[in-house]
């Protein structure tokens, strides 16, 4: 089935430090999101895109959607200990399929 | 309170049992989802729903039985429990073609 590579797998970094990540794909999607996972919890939605280099944000948060559409990145900045967690990106495939797809998700952790 | 919830959110059980896990949710989305999430693999779709009464296979559905009589509901029932089917479950609603909205997960052990 169609995958989305994800990367990095993890990162550490210091407080106050910005962290990149995002995701690809070989196929065209029509929407990309991006979810955090607590410890223990659900994953909850950050930000959702769904134009071709649609850039949004959400508080220190920042997505693109990729022009090419088989693309999306994720910025964070000025990280705080709060943004430890798991980040994941999803997108809906061209066709309009209801199912999502899933990245493997990157751990994030933040040095106080 | 609106949202999505799933009930219990730990379970163990023995191998051989039936266990259903419930998820409920009070936005009247008309598409509900289940996944597996497991160390290595990542979310994987169980099961899906449409609307009440219509529901579909997903990446890994042997060994599970859903059912939807009604748009709030979603029930996932493990017909004869394994080992392998030790794992964190989450349900998930969405409107049509739009973004999901995840349960908190049920953890199940099967010894």
């Amino acid at each position: 089935g169609q995958q989305l590579n994800q990367s990095p797998q993890s990162m550490f970094i210091q407080e106050g430090e910005d962290v990149s990540m995002n995701c690809t794909s070989s196929s065209i999607f029509n929407t990309w999101l991006w979810y955090k996972q607590d410890p223990g919890e659900g994953p909850v939605l950050l930000i959702a895109l769904y134009k071709a280099g649609e850039l949004t944000s959400n508080g220190r948060l920042t997505a693109q959607f990729g022009i090419t559409r088989k693309d999306s990145f994720l910025n964070i900045s000025a990280s705080i200990p709060s943004d430890v967690g798991i980040y994941f990106c999803a997108g809906q495939p061209q066709g309009g399929s209801e199912k999502l797809v899933f990245g493997k998700g990157m751990k994030l952790t933040v040095n106080p | 309170d609106a949202g999505i919830t799933q009930s219990p959110r730990y379970k163990i059980t023995e191998t051989g049992r039936q266990v259903t896990l419930m998820c409920h949710q009070t936005w009247s989305h008309s598409y509900m989802f289940w996944y597996r999430q497991d160390l290595g693999h990542g979310l994987r779709l169980i099961y899906y729903s449409a609307a009440a009464d219509i529901t579909d296979k997903g990446e890994v559905p042997d060994g599970y039985v859903v059912s939807r009589s009604k748009t709030e509901n979603f029930p996932l029932t493990l017909e004869s429990a394994t080992r392998s089917q030790t794992s964190v479950y989450f349900c998930a609603s969405s409107p049509p073609y739009n973004e999901q909205f995840f349960g908190p997960g049920t953890r199940l052990t099967v010894l």
